[in-house]
């Protein structure tokens, strides 16, 4: 079965500064990932996915992450933060083919200070 | 094009009370799944219905239960409230036959039991 690591529970930048969240997978072939991102009280908002193809993926809100398969990790990264990007932040791994049970990280959750 | 709605938005129970909590996905989304998210646990996998029948499910008691409509609406119901059953629950849909795309969600349902 597949799993993720989120490693950092908080993490906290300044406004301007550059970001990256870091995510480890367990699985024994390519998965399918995700980063999800949520405000408080509300739904999870897709991010970015992999899937196949070019290992460095651009996302929404100016996110993208890259997929490192000698490391099995999937960073998510920001080069400049913006306050409203504070939220829970989740990575989520799905094995290929067929149905399957998706895993989500524990999330990060990210402060952006002024 | 509306996105996944859920309701009620809050809700207030009893311990040893039942709730059905309502789920209308994307229209043309065929595949609903469920999540509960607490802060000790995570995000954690409930079930999943396509097409009326459902394809996977999480390790959650017969307390939680679920089904399809043919528009696709969702219930899922909880019977015999406990405390620990206090959390936000998020509905997901797709327009996949697998899990294996993007899933938007609602905002979920904030349930407490008393």
């Amino acid at each position: 079965a597949q799993s993720v690591t989120q490693p950092d529970i908080h993490i906290t930048v300044s406004e301007g500064a550059s970001l990256e969240l870091r995510c480890n997978y367990s699985y024994g072939a390519t998965p399918y990932l995700f980063w999800y991102v949520q405000s408080p009280g509300q739904g999870l908002q897709l991010l970015l996915k992999y899937f196949s193809g070019d290992t460095l993926v651009q996302g929404i809100k100016g996110f993208e992450a890259e997929f490192k398969r000698s490391q099995s990790s999937f960073n998510l990264r920001k080069p400049s933060v913006h306050w409203s990007d504070a939220a829970e932040y989740f990575c989520a791994v799905g094995a290929r083919g067929g149905s399957y049970i998706p895993t989500f990280g524990r999330g990060t959750s990210l402060i952006v200070h002024p | 094009k509306a996105g996944v709605t859920q309701t009620p938005r809050y809700l207030i129970k009893t311990r040893g009370q039942q709730v059905t909590l309502s789920c209308s996905p994307i229209s043309g989304h065929r595949s609903v799944s469920w999540y509960q998210q607490t802060p000790g646990q995570g995000l954690q996998f409930l079930f999943e219905y396509f097409s009326e029948t459902q394809r996977n499910k999480g390790n959650f008691p017969g307390r939680f239960s679920g089904r399809q409509f043919s528009n696709s609406r969702s219930e899922m119901n909880v019977s015999t409230l406990e405390l620990g059953d206090s959390a936000l629950y998020l509905c997901a849909s797709s327009p996949s036959h697998t899990l294996n795309t993007e899933a938007f969600f609602g905002q979920g349902t904030r349930l407490t039991v008393v």
